[in-house]
């Protein structure tokens, strides 16, 4: 099993559709990230779990949920989004220890927001 | 607060030419790390190397080398008889920390890169 692994790899979803993204990293980290790219734009970091525990919400919309059941798991609740929502969302993970760890990324979900 | 800089947006090189990607960053911090990805047109973000703050020495891996200056703030990615698989957007990231102090990355725009056969 690849390191971190993101489902689905695609998506088009309505603004008023109710969707999940899911990652999953298999290096023993206790780290994971969201983040979203979009076209000309730089990477913007979402949120941050540090054992579980949620470290960082970067003023993102309420409309984006995330929930992080264990240091393996991590998911985006999507519910009534906008098409300025359409993006690349990446998930990351890293081993929080003594600090300057590289972040491992998943191959990302295009999400269109029709 | 941090920030990475790279000002290059897009650069096109022939086969075999050598290429520098440009990063300049700023920090407050006197530990900290310096990273650069690969995105190559598949999505998924490769790391390619990590510097700690306090380790100026450049680093040689293959065709690439990092030249990492304190004195300017600046940590410039060399690519060497380039390929046209090195084609990608590439990354300069630098660490930071978030207000529930945990590490977090901060990210430059990315630098294209086209490599012509």
């Amino acid at each position: 099993e690849t390191g971190v692994t993101q489902t689905p790899r695609h998506l088009v979803m309505g603004m008023t559709n109710k969707k999940s993204l899911k990652c999953e990293q298999h290096l023993g980290h206790n780290a994971m990230y969201w983040y979203k790219q979009s076209a000309k734009k730089p990477l913007e970091l979402m949120f941050v779990y540090n054992f579980k525990e949620q470290t960082e919400n970067n003023s993102v919309p309420s409309r984006f949920s995330p929930e992080c059941p264990n240091s393996s798991h991590l998911f985006l609740h999507l519910h009534t989004l906008q098409p300025e929502d359409s993006a690349l969302y990446l998930c990351a993970s890293s081993q929080q220890v003594a600090g300057g760890y590289e972040q491992y990324f998943g191959p990302g979900t295009r999400l269109t927001v029709t | 607060a941090q920030k990475v800089t790279q000002a290059q947006t897009e650069i096109s090189v022939v086969e075999k030419e050598d290429v520098t990607l440009d990063c300049v960053y700023e920090t407050r911090d006197t530990t900290y790390y310096l990273f650069w990805y690969k995105q190559p047109p598949s999505g998924e973000l490769v790391f390619l190397i990590r510097r700690n703050s306090f380790d100026e020495q450049n680093e040689i891996s293959g065709r690439y080398s990092w030249n990492f200056q304190k004195s300017t703030s600046s940590f410039n990615f060399t690519i060497t008889a380039s390929q046209v698989v090195d084609s990608a957007v590439y990354f300069c990231a630098l660490s930071a920390y978030t207000q529930g102090g945990s590490e977090k990355l901060v990210f430059g725009k990315g630098t294209k890169l086209t490599v012509n056969p």
